[in-house]
């Protein structure tokens, strides 16, 4: 079946533009994570969804960062007047359901939207 | 300083040799220990997690976790030139929902 996938797969963005960055987990996850990737450096969380709620935004740099996921599928990342500080890749994840505490629910990652801001 | 350290390599070692990969971490409420590979230019995708203390083996990758030592390792037997990639591990306290990654380590694989 058909993986977690992201649009645009590469945006360059002027400084100060805005730019929104799309999410399509998996059919039917219920969980869906952003995270960000600088160059050389591991992914660093941003915010989680469950189905349509955001229950933990506590990773988003700013308040130029907003994410949405209305109708608890597709999720888009905005970020307003981009700084050069937001050059990275952006990662958005799903997975089945919310951690239980038996085990490890895996989180599926998406191939990533590579931002680039001059 | 950071919740999960992991050396950043690069680390290149002939084609068939034994890899060790480690990450050391702070927290000790961490209770699930992952490790992700990442191609370049792809998402990272999940190798092998385990659960507290202990050793996991699959196929050619043993996981290790040692929480006295809050010390996590990867090691792959026979390495061959497709393991080269960098590799993530990754945490998560249990009960909560976001991984917490270490830098990654950039492993390269020489025929």
């Amino acid at each position: 079946g058909a993986g977690v996938s992201q649009s645009p797969r590469y945006k360059v963005a002027k400084r100060g533009q805005d730019v929104a960055l799309r999410c399509d987990p998996i059919s039917g996850h219920v969980s869906l994570f952003w995270y960000q990737q600088a160059l050389g450096q591991g992914p660093e969380f941003l915010t989680y969804f469950q189905n349509e709620a955001q229950l933990d935004k506590s990773g988003l740099p700013s308040d130029r960062f907003f994410a949405e996921r209305p109708e608890g599928s597709v999720s888009t990342l905005k970020i307003q007047r981009t700084q050069q500080e937001d050059s990275a890749v952006y990662l958005c994840a799903s997975s089945l359901a919310t951690q239980p505490r038996a085990r490890y629910n895996e989180q599926f990652f998406g191939p990533g939207t590579r931002l680039t801001v001059l | 300083q950071k919740e999960v350290e992991q050396d950043p390599g690069p680390l290149s070692v002939p084609e068939g040799a034994i890899v060790s990969l480690n990450c050391t971490y702070s927290n000790s409420a961490f209770q699930y220990f992952m490790w992700y590979r990442q191609y370049s230019r792809k998402g990272p995708e999940l190798l092998m997690y385990t659960y507290s203390s202990g050793n996991k083996e699959d196929g050619r990758f043993t996981a290790q976790v040692d929480k006295s030592s809050k010390y996590i390792s990867l090691f792959i037997r026979d390495s061959q030139p497709s393991d080269s990639a960098t590799y993530l591990c990754a945490m998560i306290i249990q009960g909560a929902q976001k991984l917490v990654f270490g830098q990654g380590t950039r492993l390269t694989i020489n025929p």
